[in-house]
């Protein structure tokens, strides 16, 4: 079974552009989390989509976004890039993303804002 | 809100060493708590799982953790370092209030050094 798919695997934008990252969860699995890790903050939790539906978000601002089509894949959008948004960015699946649920993770999108 | 402590950023250790990695829980009892694992550039990976009612939880690559109420701790032991586990280790927690989905807190982290 395919693992938590995160593409591209690197990133470089320059302040004020938006990125979009991608994440195929693994096969069967309906819910996606997306989580930003910096060396400052650690890990932080961003938003939670089951069946298309957004059903948590994190303390982050309105430019972060994200959706997920019918097949589960899921995307984040991030608009007006600030420097500060230099991150890993880790998507992890789970079956139905219930509370207590183990969460298999993706290998992260590395994010430079220059 | 519930939360974890990780004591230590960095940890060092030699091969074949006892490793000890500490982690203590924020206010009531949680009912479920986490180890994982991340090795350089790759995501996090489960190490185990307690549960409640559980005391020792055994995990993978011969890691084991032990719930200690009394000490409000989820410390990680492996009895045999090897050169393999130098990765960084997070305790985490269910976050409250979260309408019973996905959310997890994550601790800082502890890094594994293994010295041979």
């Amino acid at each position: 079974k395919a693992g938590v798919t995160q593409t591209p695997r690197y990133l470089i934008k320059t302040r004020g552009q938006q990125v979009t990252l991608s994440c195929s969860p693994i096969s069967g699995h309906r819910s996606v989390s997306w989580y930003q890790q910096t060396p400052g903050q650690g890990l932080q939790f961003l938003f939670e989509y089951f069946s298309e539906t957004q059903r948590n978000k994190g303390n982050f601002p309105g430019r972060f976004s994200g959706r997920q089509f019918s097949n589960s894949r899921s995307e984040m959008n991030v608009s007006t890039l600030e420097l500060g948004d230099s991150a890993l960015y880790l998507c992890a699946s789970s079956f139905q993303g219930a509370y207590g649920e183990k969460l298999f993770f993706g290998s992260g999108t590395q994010l430079s804002v220059l | 809100a519930q939360s974890v402590t990780q004591l230590g950023s960095h940890v060092s250790v030699s091969e074949g060493a006892l490793v000890l990695l500490r982690c203590n829980y924020s206010s009531s009892v949680p009912p479920y708590l986490f180890w994982y694992v991340q090795y350089p550039n790759q995501g996090l990976q489960l190490l185990l799982k307690y549960t409640t009612g559980a005391t020792l939880v055994k995990g993978i690559n011969g890691f084991e953790a032990e719930f200690k109420k009394s000490e409000t701790s989820f410390h990680l032991t492996k009895p045999s370092a090897h050169m393999s586990d130098a990765a960084e280790y997070f305790c985490a927690v269910p976050a409250p209030h979260s309408g019973g989905y996905q959310k997890v807190t994550f601790g800082t982290g502890t890094k594994l050094q293994v010295i041979p």
